[in-house]
């Protein structure tokens, strides 16, 4: 069964920092694994989306890493911004129809 | 291109009503999956569905709990006799092909169930 988790589960940062979220998975043999982003009573929306064959990929100031091996994936945000305040889920593919979550990391910049 | 749609956004019952959730999938999709986020817990996979037809539904309680995906209208999430355990926010997505496994699904804002 596959397990994802994300630590930490909260973070704070002032306006500026760059910063680092982690996701870890028990079981390697992915598809693919994907970055969302969650503001409160909203819907989900996606970030980036690394396939298996990839080591990362790159949208503006977000970089997320894979390494399959090590069943582990980072999201990287460089010079954060108070817009960047949310909640940040990392789910991956192992085939099959669905997504597995982890439970997410809740971002605060403070301006 | 108007994304995922559910409705309602909120949705109040008391223990033993029914709760029908509706989601429309963006046009042109024709695979819909749902997902359950119970509080301070991840998303959970519930059910996944084609049109008239349900794929995979190993996420879903085995009881009180049922989905359908018609040929035309929304797909609907269905739970009946709803207890206090059933509150959670649930999520719809669509994707225009289940085989290309390269592919996102897009997700809607969710509906959230309280029960009082």
């Amino acid at each position: 069964k596959q397990e994802v988790t994300q630590i930490p589960a909260a973070l704070s940062v002032p306006e500026g920092e760059n910063l680092v979220l982690n996701c870890s998975f028990t079981d390697s043999a992915i598809y693919n694994l994907q970055w969302f982003r969650q503001d409160p009573g909203k819907g989900l929306t996606s970030l980036l989306l690394i396939q298996s064959s990839q080591r990362e990929q790159t949208s503006g100031r977000l970089n997320a890493s894979l390494d399959k091996s090590s069943g582990r994936s980072t999201l990287y945000i460089a010079a954060s911004q108070p817009g960047d305040s949310a909640t940040y889920l990392c789910a991956v593919r192992r085939g099959g129809n669905q997504f597995y979550f982890g439970t997410g990391t809740s971002l605060t910049v403070i301006p | 291109n108007a994304g995922v749609m559910q409705n309602p956004r909120h949705l109040v019952r008391r223990r033993g009503q029914e709760a029908r959730l509706r989601c429309s999938p963006m046009k042109g999709h024709s695979h819909v999956y749902w997902y359950r986020q119970l509080p301070e817990e991840g998303l959970k996979f519930m059910v996944y569905l084609q049109k008239e037809n349900i794929i995979d539904e190993s996420g879903m309680p085995k009881e009180r709990f049922s989905a359908e995906f018609p040929k035309e209208g929304p797909s609907i999430l269905r739970i009946q006799q709803v207890v206090r355990g059933d509150s959670a926010a649930y999520f719809c997505a669509s994707s225009p092909s289940q085989a290309i496994f390269q592919e996102t699904q897009y997700f809607g804002p969710g509906t959230r169930l309280l029960v009082l």
